[in-house]
């Protein structure tokens, strides 16, 4: 079974600041991990993911996130927040296999940015 | 290049009522699933189908059906709608090509019960 916990529903940053959203895992498999970013009242987009390559993942808008096995944490970063940045983030955790379509939600975090 | 096509975008329903609401993907994608989005709950998993004629149970399936008769479609009924389903419906739709995996999600169903 996986899961997926999110450390704070609410970030507030200053425009050009750093951005860390904080996602921790559970998987009995090695997993496959990705983020999402929802603007509102619309879907889901693909931030970034790993698929178990290289542990530093490059993702759209700047972002980029860290696979850390020891300590299960795939935390989102970004080294300067823009105002278009806000919008709410979800981690997400699949178990690979048939399964890879079977996506675990963390319960999002919401990103605010201030000017 | 419509992706993952939802239908309706908004829609109120009395308590008992029974709809339909659709999905539809030109991706040719085997995978597909619907989740609901409830506050600080993030997306749950309600069925998926891993091809036509194959549907499985996710993690918050009562109270709703799905059949899937042809890849592209992927229907989620709910049968007698309560309050407690009121919530965002989302279908998704994914490759599966190991490292290329990636859900493909539509634009959603905001649902209310009344």
């Amino acid at each position: 079974a996986q899961s997926v916990t999110q450390l704070g529903s609410h970030v507030s940053v200053s425009e050009g600041a750093l951005v860390l959203l904080r996602c921790n895992y559970s998987s009995s498999v090695p997993p496959y991990l990705f983020w999402y970013v929802q603007y509102p009242n619309q879907g889901l987009q693909l931030l970034l993911k790993y698929t178990s390559a290289a542990t530093l993942v490059k993702g759209i808008n700047g972002f980029e996130a860290e696979f850390k096995k020891s300590e299960t944490s795939f935390h989102l970063t970004k080294p300067s927040a823009h105002m278009s940045d806000a919008a709410e983030y979800f981690c997400a955790v699949s178990a690979g296999g048939t399964s890879y379509g079977k996506l675990t939600f963390g319960q999002g975090t919401i990103l605010t940015v201030h000017p | 290049n419509a992706g993952v096509t939802q239908t309706p975008k908004f829609q109120v329903l009395k308590t008992g009522q029974s709809m339909t609401l659709q999905c539809a993907q030109d991706m040719n994608h085997e995978y597909m699933s619907w989740y609901r989005q409830d506050p600080g709950m993030g997306l749950r998993l309600i069925h998926y189908s891993v091809g036509a004629g194959i549907t499985d149970q996710g993690e918050v399936p009562n109270g709703y059906n799905v059949s899937r008769s042809t890849t592209e479609d992927f229907p989620l009924r709910l049968l007698s709608a309560a309050p407690s389903q009121t919530s965002v419906y989302f279908c998704a739709s994914t490759t599966l090509e190991g490292a290329h995996t990636e859900a493909f999600f539509g634009q959603g169903t905001r649902l209310t019960v009344v």
